[in-house]
């Protein structure tokens, strides 16, 4: 009820492409569903969250896509660059306290 | 934007010895603050979540006399690695949690990272 479920575990995309993550959540108590994105020796830093009242959020370069139905949201990097290479972590919450995780994947953007 | 403060960010130490690690909500009061363990290459763990001045709740398989959790204000709270050993090698993050209206309610202090020797 509380797992997370995120892929692809690593993502190797041009420089221009576009970077697109999934993920995968049981608990339909969950109502904040953040992005994070962490580079070696950092914490995680927010990158774009989602409420499921809405089915889409752009921020710049980053949008979530939410489908309530699927339990399902998945993140898309438009425009991809170098300095985006990274790990990106998916989670869940409930009023964006306790978070979930999913498991994370390696983002590579070649130039 | 709101900053959390982690200190150290990196620790040496022998095995048997204890180690501190504080966090700090800079700019605004945190509710609760959580604890996190990460493995290299692996997702963030949660360890055990603590409210101002109660007792931290520690997540299953976490040992609360191995890591003992202090939340003594809204703006820190300690965690302390008690006898280390090379198995608590880690990073270790904070978070505080905070409940204003809109905006982001958890933010992240940028770790610890323990290795003992």
């Amino acid at each position: 009820q509380q797992q997370v479920k995120q892929s692809p575990q690593s993502l190797i995309v041009q420089k221009g492409g576009i970077s697109i993550i999934n993920c995968a959540y049981e608990n339909t108590a969950f109502d904040y569903f953040p992005w994070y994105q962490q580079f070696p020796g950092k914490g995680p830093a927010l990158l774009i969250a989602i409420r499921p009242d809405v089915s889409e959020k752009k921020e710049g370069r980053f949008t979530i896509s939410f489908n309530k139905s699927a339990k399902q949201f998945s993140l898309h990097i438009m425009d991809s660059q170098p300095g985006d290479s990274a790990t990106y972590f998916c989670a869940a919450s409930i009023s964006g306290s306790r978070l979930t995780f999913g498991e994370g994947t390696q983002l590579t953007v070649n130039p | 934007g709101a900053v959390v403060s982690q200190h150290p960010s990196w620790v040496i130490c022998k095995s048997g010895t204890s180690v501190k690690i504080e966090c700090r909500s800079l700019d605004f009061q945190a509710t609760t603050m959580f604890w996190y363990r990460q493995f290299p290459k692996q997702s963030l763990m949660l360890m055990a979540t603590s409210n101002e001045g109660s007792k931290a709740t520690y997540e299953q398989g976490v040992e609360k006399d191995k890591f003992l959790i202090n939340h003594a204000s809204l703006t820190l709270s300690t965690l302390t690695v008690t006898s280390a050993h090379p198995e608590d090698s880690s990073f270790y993050i904070c978070s505080a949690y905070t409940r204003t209206g809109g905006g982001q309610p958890q933010h992240f202090g940028d770790g610890t990272r323990l290795s003992i020797l």
